[in-house]
């Protein structure tokens, strides 16, 4: 079955950098583009990125614009997403999900990773 | 920073029916549809109607979804306490490229 795990919480001093992996299972990870999502506490989802695992190809939401960089490693079939000079309005659960080949859609989820930002 | 707007909270009995809309312009919900996802608190969201309208394997019969114009709606029958959620509608804007979700519709099931 497919899934995505994601690495654990993580807490982070402003001006750090963090990065979350999201490995995957059950599928030709090769096959499917990899988003990045994140949600801060009581608020909606917020769409990063997303990257194509086999050719490495990314797009950004331009929020995140030179801040974030969405990469993989093939041969553990593993994205990553590195989003640097954190603050506190960073905080927040990140979710990796994968985007469906007929539909186009987010259609599997990791479990989510909380990162923290305080001083 | 939603594209997409859908109601703050919707509240209805056990077993009754409930509608969840979501609106966007022409260019997203109007030309390609609006995908549901579904998440309850601390979960991650799982995905219940692709924007086609279908639903993924494994999804009940309970939960529908169509398209009108520029409003999708996800339509809940049966109305069950664990269908107690906050529910988004999600759609690509291809003028942004970029994913783009709903604020999120925090269902009651009284």
């Amino acid at each position: 079955q497919v899934q995505l795990v994601q690495s654990g919480a993580e807490v982070k001093k402003p001006g750090a950098s963090v990065k979350v992996s999201c490995k995957a299972s059950g599928y030709t990870f090769t096959s499917y583009d990899i988003n990045w999502v994140r949600q801060a506490t009581g608020q909606g989802l917020e769409w990063m990125g997303w990257m194509n695992p086999n050719s490495g190809n990314t797009g950004y939401a331009q929020k995140f614009q030179g801040r974030v960089t969405i990469t993989r490693n093939t041969s553990i079939s593993t994205a990553y997403m590195e989003l640097s000079s954190l603050r506190s309005e960073d905080t927040a659960v990140y979710y990796c999900a994968r985007r469906g080949l007929l539909t186009g859609d987010l259609d599997y989820w990791g479990q989510g990773t909380l990162v923290t930002v305080s001083s | 920073q939603a594209g997409l707007t859908q109601p703050p909270s919707v509240s209805k009995g056990l077993r009754q029916t409930a509608t969840l809309t979501c609106t966007g312009n022409s260019n997203i919900v109007g030309n390609q549809g609006a995908a549901w996802l579904q998440q309850h608190q601390g979960h991650p969201p799982k995905l219940l109607s692709y924007r086609n309208n279908n639903r993924p394997s494994g999804i009940s019969e309970r939960f529908s979804a169509s398209r009108s114009g520029n409003t999708a709606s996800l339509t809940i029958t049966g109305l069950q306490p664990e269908d107690e959620a906050d529910y988004y509608c999600s759609a690509w804007d291809s003028s942004l490229s970029a994913w783009v979700f709903g604020g999120g519709t925090k269902l009651t099931v009284l």
